[in-house]
């Protein structure tokens, strides 16, 4: 299985700063996903990001507030933009990998907005 | 509108008991089914798969039931152990033009006492 290193593992945060999160995988993959599960609430995905190319979005989510970098096939970032308390979650990298391609995910990063 | 429900929050059972985590989803087409677990300050990790072709899937002390008429699906943990106390993720996989997406329950949390 991949091994998904996430980093920061949490951050608070002030209202209106920035923050990016580095995925970084042990192997090369095509796709890597970002979701977000916010407080009490199911895993949402934000973006799938290939690499050499624009993320897709998912509903709900722009390019302004969550821009995602995919330099290489091992490495990506997404950084939550102009954060309020509702941005608030823990965000999660993702890679599909193995038989079947399940979805192997990094540690999360927990961010608390002030 | 939230397309795969998980319905209790919480489920508290005793060691050595059967753990019955349950599970019902809204869109008939969804045709692989997934169950993750998730400790504290850890990504999810992959359970337990099944796919819509079969009703059952068994691995160990975890055996996954699926039903489709009734679009319910159920993770059976038999014996239960201390360890099993974690949060647990249903997810469904649906095609959508190529790229498969999953969906997630928001999840029950899972506490076996000794």
């Amino acid at each position: 299985s991949a091994v998904i290193s996430q980093k920061p593992s949490r951050d608070i945060c002030q209202r209106g700063t920035s923050l990016t999160i580095q995925c970084q995988v042990d192997s090369q993959v095509t796709m890597m996903f970002w979701y977000r599960q916010q407080p009490g609430q199911s895993l949402t995905l934000i973006a799938t990001a290939n690499q050499g190319s624009e993320a897709t979005y998912e509903s709900g989510f722009v390019i302004d507030k969550f821009p995602i970098s995919r330099p290489n096939l091992t490495f990506s970032t997404l950084t939550v933009s102009n954060m309020s308390p509702e941005d608030s979650s823990i965000y999660l990298c993702s890679v599909r990998q193995g038989v079947n391609e399940k979805l192997f995910f990094g540690s999360g990063t927990q961010l608390s907005v002030l | 509108d939230q397309q795969v429900k998980q319905n209790s929050p919480s489920l508290s059972v005793q060691e050595g008991r059967i753990s019955i985590l349950n599970c019902d989803y809204t869109n008939s087409m969804f045709d692989y089914f997934l169950w993750y677990k998730k400790y504290p300050a850890e990504g999810p990790t992959f359970l337990i798969s099944i796919s819509s072709i079969k009703d059952k899937n068994e691995d160990g002390r975890f055996t996954v039931f699926l039903n489709k008429s009734a679009k319910h699906l159920s993770l059976h943990i038999v014996p239960s152990q201390p360890g099993d106390s974690a949060v647990y993720f249903c997810a469904a996989s649906v095609d959508q033009g190529g790229s498969e997406k999953l969906v997630f329950g928001k999840g029950t949390k899972l506490t076996v006492n000794p």
